[in-house]
């Protein structure tokens, strides 16, 4: 299995407040992905990163704000928490582009927001 | 807006049965993902293919670029394959690492 965590695995929240979750990788890869589960949706990527410093938006990306000052850590930050945003997160990382290699994930963060 | 389309959303078997999971998409694609994800909820990457087919273990999944469509088939299936399978594309026309996925098809096999 790839090294990959994601902290906290379990969150409640109250609406309004700031929220960061962590996801870590010990596999040096260049791409990183934060996707949101939700029955009927599927999964859906949020924001994605292409290298240190370098992110791009995803499909459903309103709302979040994401941060990656060193290889290993890529931070999805919900600025103010809303109950639309209560989902499961999955981080994501791969070595090359999504048209050339698969993608390894994490275990997910159940995040509750009251 | 582009669409991923998965056949059947749910599908009961019995062990030892060939299963057929279809994956359809409406406009061209540089690649495709299939993916499990496990009742404990953790997804795992089965394969990516870009023309053709791929094998892996009882897994084989294949691409008809043409007629827009996928199939991951499995062989002598076993409970233990009881899972949410998930196909994902990225657009032709789309810049960047994004995928899209298709809702997933839950399959069930019974002793």
């Amino acid at each position: 299995d790839a090294g990959i965590t994601q902290s906290p695995r379990h969150k409640v929240t109250e609406t309004g407040t700031p929220v960061t979750l962590r996801c870590h990788q010990t596999e040096n890869h260049r791409y990183m992905y934060w996707y949101r589960q939700d029955p009927g949706h599927g999964l859906r990527l949020i924001h994605y990163s292409y290298g240190v410093k370098d992110t791009d938006k995803g499909e459903v990306s309103d709302g979040y704000s994401v941060s990656r000052s060193k290889t290993e850590d890529f931070l999805l930050t919900l600025e103010s928490a809303t109950s639309s945003q209560t989902s499961v997160y999955f981080c994501a990382i791969s070595g090359r582009d999504s048209r050339q290699e698969t993608q390894y994930f994490g275990p997910g963060t159940r995040l509750l927001v009251l | 807006k582009n669409e991923v389309e998965q056949s059947p959303q749910n599908l009961t078997a019995q062990e030892g049965e060939f299963i057929t999971i279809n994956c359809s998409y409406s406009v061209g694609i540089s690649a495709l993902h299939w993916l499990q994800q496990h009742p404990g909820g953790g997804i795992v990457s089965l394969f990516m293919l870009s023309s053709g087919k791929k094998k892996h273990g009882r897994l084989i999944a294949t691409i008809n670029i043409q007629e827009k469509h996928s199939s991951l088939h499995i062989t002598a299936s076993h409970p233990r394959d009881s899972a949410v399978y998930i196909c994902a594309v990225i657009w032709v026309e789309t810049s960047g690492s994004r995928l899209t996925f298709g809702e997933g098809t839950q399959l069930t096999v019974n002793p």
